[in-house]
C-alpha cells in the first residue's frame, strides 16, 4: 500500500559536519510533508514543513528539498549539534481531504562530539 | 507551557482492566488528533476531531477504543477491557486550521502517555 518510508535507519555524523536525512514516499496524491524530531520519551517535535508547490524550504539550521519526480525528500542539517541527536521522522499528508498524518519508520542520528 | 498536555505520562494495568487518558490541546487549536506508536516505529494515526466532532477514524480503532472531545476543548481516549497488544505510547497532537478542508498546519504533539497492560 501507500507509504512513507526512510532509506537509512542509522545515520552518525561527526559534530560540527552537516548531516542529510532521506525520505522515500509513494503516494504521488501527497501534497502536505513534514520533518519531526523525536527525543528519547518525548513526542514528536515539529522541525519544518513544506507543500507540494515548493522545492525548497529553509529554517534555521535546517533545509527541507522536495523532488517530486523521484518521490523524495531530505532533510539538511547544518553544523550537526549533540542536541540534535534523535530520531527523525518524515510525515506526509495526502491531497483529498485527508487529515491523516502517514509516517515513516525514522532515522536515529547520532552525533559524535 | 502553552503545548498539548497529556495525562497520565504513564499507565501500567492488568489486563481486562479500563484505562482512560486525557489530552489538552494548544487552546486556541480547533483540530485534535490522537495516535499510537510503539517501540521503534513511527506513530500512527487513530482518530482526529473537529471542535467536538469526530470526523474520522483509523480501522486501528476496534470498539474497545472511544474518544471524545465533549466542548470541543480537552478530549479523553477510553480502552476498555485491555489487551498486551494495546501496550504502546499513546500521543495526542493539536492543530489549528482557518481554511477548512484538509489538514494543511503542522501538528504539534503532547509527550504522550506509555501503557503498559500486563
Amino acid at each position: 500500500g501507500e507509504s512513507v518510508g526512510l532509506h537509512l535507519p542509522t545515520l552518525s555524523v561527526q559534530e560540527g559536519d552537516n548531516s542529510i536525512i532521506n525520505c522515500a514516499y509513494s503516494n504521488s496524491a501527497s501534497d502536505y510533508f513534514i520533518w519531526y524530531k523525536q527525543e528519547s520519551g518525548k513526542g514528536p517535535q515539529f522541525i519544518i514543513d513544506i507543500r507540494s508547490n515548493m522545492d525548497k524550504r529553509q529554517g534555521q539550521r535546517v533545509t527541507v528539498l522536495l523532488n517530486k519526480t523521484v518521490k523524495h525528500l531530505s532533510l539538511q542539517i547544518a553544523a550537526t549539534q549533540p542536541g540534535d541527536s534523535a530520531v527523525y521522522f518524515c510525515a506526509e499528508i495526502s491531497g483529498a481531504g485527508s487529515y491523516q498524518l502517514t509516517f515513516g519508520k525514522g532515522t536515529k542520528l547520532s552525533v559524535i562530539p | 507551557d502553552t503545548g498539548v498536555s497529556q495525562d497520565p505520562r504513564h499507565k501500567i494495568t492488568k489486563r481486562g482492566q479500563n484505562v482512560t487518558f486525557r489530552c489538552d490541546p494548544i487552546s486556541e487549536h480547533n483540530r485534535l488528533y490522537w495516535y499510537r506508536q510503539t517501540l521503534g516505529q513511527g506513530p500512527e494515526f487513530l482518530t482526529y476531531f473537529q471542535n467536538e466532532a469526530q470526523l474520522e477514524k483509523s480501522r486501528l480503532l476496534s470498539d474497545r477504543f472511544s474518544a471524545e472531545r465533549p466542548k470541543g476543548s480537552f478530549s479523553t481516549l477510553e480502552i476498555q477491557r485491555t489487551e498486551q497488544g494495546d501496550s504502546a505510547m499513546y500521543l495526542c497532537a493539536s492543530s489549528l486550521d482557518r481554511f477548512g478542508g484538509a489538514s494543511n498546519s503542522p501538528l504539534h504533539f503532547g509527550n504522550g502517555t506509555r501503557l503498559t497492560v500486563t
